[in-house]
């Protein structure tokens, strides 16, 4: 299971667009990149799953460099509703040995 | 369709108790997980299971048992408890048809041990 490193913490404004890159330099061939979301008292929750390139579904996009070392998660306009935990995950299993401490967003009016 | 359920919600124990955490799911899921997760951390895997009968350790087993004896239910047991176990507990289950590894996660369960 490839080990991740994700930025501890981001703010932003309501509105605007938000990305949270990861990095998975020694990402295997049949690991994917997987990003949950978290919010307080809650389990995770799964928001997008991709190998490479472009990803795109309802609630963010994910998009994969051809060396797959790194990936953005992208959350267009964000809400104060945003305002959670971010889990970034390359495995091929879609299961972690430890999430890591995720990317901690705050959204603010 | 409930997803991931976990009983109990919450619960205080005393050091050397022991308890049950149930966890059930119902979307016919082969995959089944533990995991904890303690204040300002991300989650560690406990164990996990591969299907009905068959379980395995992940980043953090000592001092818990599973089972599952049915292909819905998971169970993690602490048999004497210690304050270094007190924790959020979730449990997830995922499939593994196709390529999607999604995970669902039940609700949790914070286990308090004095």
């Amino acid at each position: 299971l490839a080990k991740t490193t994700q930025p501890i913490s981001m703010d932003s404004y309501e509105g605007q667009e938000v990305n949270i890159t990861c990095s998975h330099n020694n990402i295997a061939t049949n690991d994917y990149i997987t990003w949950y979301q978290q919010f307080p008292s809650q389990g995770p929750r799964f928001i997008i799953q991709g190998y490479k390139t472009k990803v795109t579904n309802e609630v963010a996009s994910l998009f994969i460099p051809a060396d797959r070392k790194s990936s953005t998660l992208s959350l267009p306009r964000v809400s104060l509703s945003d305002t959670a935990v971010y889990y970034c995950l390359a495995s091929n299993s879609g299961y972690a040995l430890n999430f890591g401490k995720g990317t901690s967003l705050l959204v603010t009016p | 369709n409930a997803g991931v359920t976990q009983t109990p919600k919450f619960r205080v124990l005393k050091t050397g108790q022991s308890m049950t955490l149930l966890c059930a799911q119902d979307m016919n899921h082969e995959y089944m997980y533990w995991y904890r997760q303690d204040p300002g951390m991300g989650l560690r895997l406990i164990h996990y299971s591969v299907g009905e009968g068959t379980t395995a350790k992940g980043e953090v087993p000592d001092g818990y048992n599973v089972s599952r004896l049915k292909k819905q239910n998971f169970l993690l047991g602490l048999e004497s408890a210690a304050p270094s176990q007190t924790s959020v507990y979730f449990c997830a289950s995922s499939t593994r048809q196709g390529e999607l590894r999604e995970q669902y996660f039940g609700p949790g369960t914070r286990l308090t041990v004095t």
